[in-house]
Order: C-alpha cells, then sequence, then structure tokens
C-alpha cells in the first residue's frame, strides 16, 4: 500500500496559525475523502475533520481541512497550548491492495 | 454514550497466536463498519483491517494479510481480531475504531482506549 506524506514538524507561537500537509495520490486522496486526527501524549486518536473539510460536532472552526487534487490540508489557527498534539491523515486507497491508510504523522509544538 | 473497550492484549512468544476483542455499547452496532488500527511504540498509526457492519465484506493490510483475521459478532456487540503467526513488529497498541457512517466511509468518529500486544521471546 501507499504512503501518505506529512511534514514530521510544524510548530508556532501561540495564537499563531499552522498548516500540515498531506501529499498522496491519484489511488488514495485524489479518489476519496480525507480526513484528519489529533493525538495528545497517550491517548487515543481524535477525529477533528472527516470528509475534507467537515467538523464533527464539539471540534472548534479554529480546525479547517482542504483538499486539492492528490494533496490535502489540515490548518490550526488561533494555536494554543492544548494543541500540542501529533495529527494524523486518512483517506482509502483503492491501488492493487485496497484498504485504509494513515499519513506519517505531524507533531505540532507551540513555542 | 459510545463506549469501545478492548481486551485480550499481552505478551506472546513469536509465531504465536491472540485473539483480540473489542466490546461495543452506546450506539446500533450492526450498523457500522469497524476497524482495527495499531500503533507500534514511539510509531504513527497504522491501519489494520476493516469489516462492515454485516460482516459480509472485510479488508487487510498487506502487513497482516493470511495472518490476521477480522470478525464481529452482532449479538454480542463484539469486534475480533485473531492474529497468528506474530511477529516482533507485531508489537504495538491495538484500537479499536467505529465508522461515523456506513458501509465504509474510514471516518473514525470512536476510538477504544486501545489493548497493547507484545511480541517478544
Amino acid at each position: 500500500q501507499s504512503v501518505l506524506t506529512q511534514p514530521p514538524s510544524v510548530s508556532a507561537a501561540p495564537g499563531q496559525k499552522v498548516t500540515i500537509s498531506c501529499s498522496g495520490s491519484g489511488s488514495n486522496i485524489g479518489s476519496h475523502y480525507v480526513s484528519w486526527y489529533q493525538q495528545l501524549p497517550g491517548t487515543a486518536p481524535k477525529l477533528l475533520i472527516y470528509e475534507d473539510n467537515k467538523r464533527p460536532s464539539g471540534i472548534p472552526d479554529r480546525f479547517s481541512g482542504s483538499k486539492s487534487g492528490s494533496s490535502a490540508t489540515l490548518g490550526i489557527t488561533g494555536l494554543q497550548t492544548g494543541d500540542e498534539a501529533d495529527y494524523y491523515c486518512g483517506t482509502w486507497d483503492n491501488s492493487l491492495s485496497a484498504g485504509g491508510m494513515f499519513g506519517t504523522g505531524t507533531k505540532v509544538t507551540v513555542l | 454514550e459510545v463506549q469501545l473497550l478492548e481486551s485480550g492484549g499481552g505478551l506472546v512468544q513469536p509465531g504465536g497466536s491472540l485473539r483480540l476483542s473489542c466490546v461495543a455499547s452506546g450506539f446500533t452496532f450492526s450498523t457500522y463498519a469497524m476497524s482495527w488500527v495499531r500503533q507500534a511504540p514511539g510509531k504513527g498509526l497504522e491501519w489494520v483491517s476493516v469489516i462492515t457492519g454485516s460482516g459480509g465484506t472485510t479488508y487487510y493490510a498487506d502487513s497482516v494479510k493470511g495472518r490476521f483475521t477480522i470478525t464481529r459478532d452482532n449479538s454480542k456487540n463484539t469486534l475480533y481480531l485473531q492474529m497468528n503467526s506474530l511477529r516482533g513488529d507485531d508489537t504495538a497498541v491495538y484500537y479499536c475504531a467505529k465508522d461515523r457512517l456506513p458501509p465504509i466511509r474510514y471516518n473514525f468518529d470512536s476510538w477504544g482506549q486501545g489493548t497493547l500486544v507484545t511480541v517478544s521471546s
């Protein structure tokens, strides 16, 4: 199965904005919705964004998602210390071995 | 409130077998696809397998195909993962995760707390 590539880390000061990219291919991001997950240290992942840009109830609008072609982006505005976590994109892949896949993960650090 | 409770993890020797369970509550279990996702120590998330609500369709990651089997018992609201021929690189925390909508959307809106599987001699 293919790989979804994310930057290993991004950082910014409180109140600032960060963006996290997720690069795939036509058989995954290019053909299927993307979701994004936040994983705080020592906890299970939490759904932040589904179907490219929709937020589940309870997720603040500081979190946003977008997609263009075979790449997706998560944006976090008004950065808070509580946002310090690992973030993963995820999607389905319909190549020869159909299945799910996650991105390589990005550590967000609040300076 | 949706709850997912995994169990069955532990220490197993290479080549051994283990069966994980995930008991679900707070939703109509048979409606939703369920997945297993694992995370090796200090590593990222890896999708393992998915099964549709009826149990009629399953998919597996290449890394576990032929060794792991996902099943479900909708009468017991329980998801299973039978793991055979275990290897060191199967060592991970295993999460069960509920899909947001049927059939398979790959949007996991609920996760269990995870169960640790350690493969070592």
